[in-house]
């Protein structure tokens, strides 16, 4: 039990484009959802924190009006990075709680390459 | 704020071997979680080993164990029986105990292993 999903896996884009990664808890109900980026061979870091029907909680340095988060149902929290950059190429990831849970469960990740 | 130190970035173990990652933590909180994660070449997190502050006995899964130290907040793992598979960037991770909706993880650096044949 607990998976967590994330589509799409990779994406490349162009300079200046949108791009919209989908994080899915596939059978349990997800109260919160947290996404992270991470470096290659560097830690995670903490970008935003959503629940349910309510406006995410940005980390301090974290730009919101660029990393867009909606988490609009139980199951389903989206990023969208607006006007994406090169600098903003990075791995994604997603993770997911729900209620009776004590740990976060973890997407697989998106890599996101932009040109 | 809390933190987690894992000072060590690189370790390489002999298969069958076992070998010991370290981790310390700060905290002032007294009920807390901590964590080991794994992340092989795939970059899937996977959930190693959860122990829970309040609770003396050290966790143990198969061939993973912890040595949890609270006092001396220290939280680090064994792997018995090291195999190929193990090979993988590993990560203590520190958790509030309390259960709201944002009890945030706190991740350390990090530390790769490499298992060799």
């Amino acid at each position: 039990g607990a998976v967590v999903s994330q589509h799409p896996s990779r994406v490349i884009c162009k300079s200046g484009t949108s791009v919209k990664i989908e994080c899915r808890s596939l059978d349990f109900q997800a109260t919160t959802m947290f996404w992270y980026r991470q470096f290659p061979k560097k830690s995670l870091m903490l970008m935003a924190t959503s629940n349910e029907g309510s406006k995410a909680t940005y980390e301090q340095g974290v730009e919101k009006d660029k990393f867009l988060i909606n988490h609009a149902s139980l199951t389903l929290s989206t990023l969208t990075v607006t006007s994406a950059h090169p600098e903003d190429s990075s791995f994604y990831i997603c993770s997911a709680k729900g209620t009776g849970y004590n740990e976060q469960f973890f997407g697989p990740g998106t890599r996101l390459t932009v040109l | 704020a809390q933190t987690v130190t894992q000072s060590q970035p690189e370790m390489s173990v002999q298969e069958a071997e076992t070998v010991t990652l370290s981790c310390t933590y700060d905290t002032s909180e007294s009920d807390y979680y901590l964590f080991w994660y794994k992340q092989p070449p795939s970059r899937q997190m996977i959930l190693v080993i959860r122990q829970e502050a309040y609770k003396q006995q050290n966790a143990t899964e198969n061939r993973f164990s912890v040595n949890f130290q609270k006092a001396a907040k220290s939280f680090s793992l064994k792997i018995s029986d090291s195999q190929l598979g193990d090979a993988a960037m590993y990560f203590c991770a520190y958790r509030p105990f309390y259960t709201g909706a944002n009890s945030k993880l706190t991740f350390g650096k990090g530390i790769t292993l490499s298992v060799r044949p």
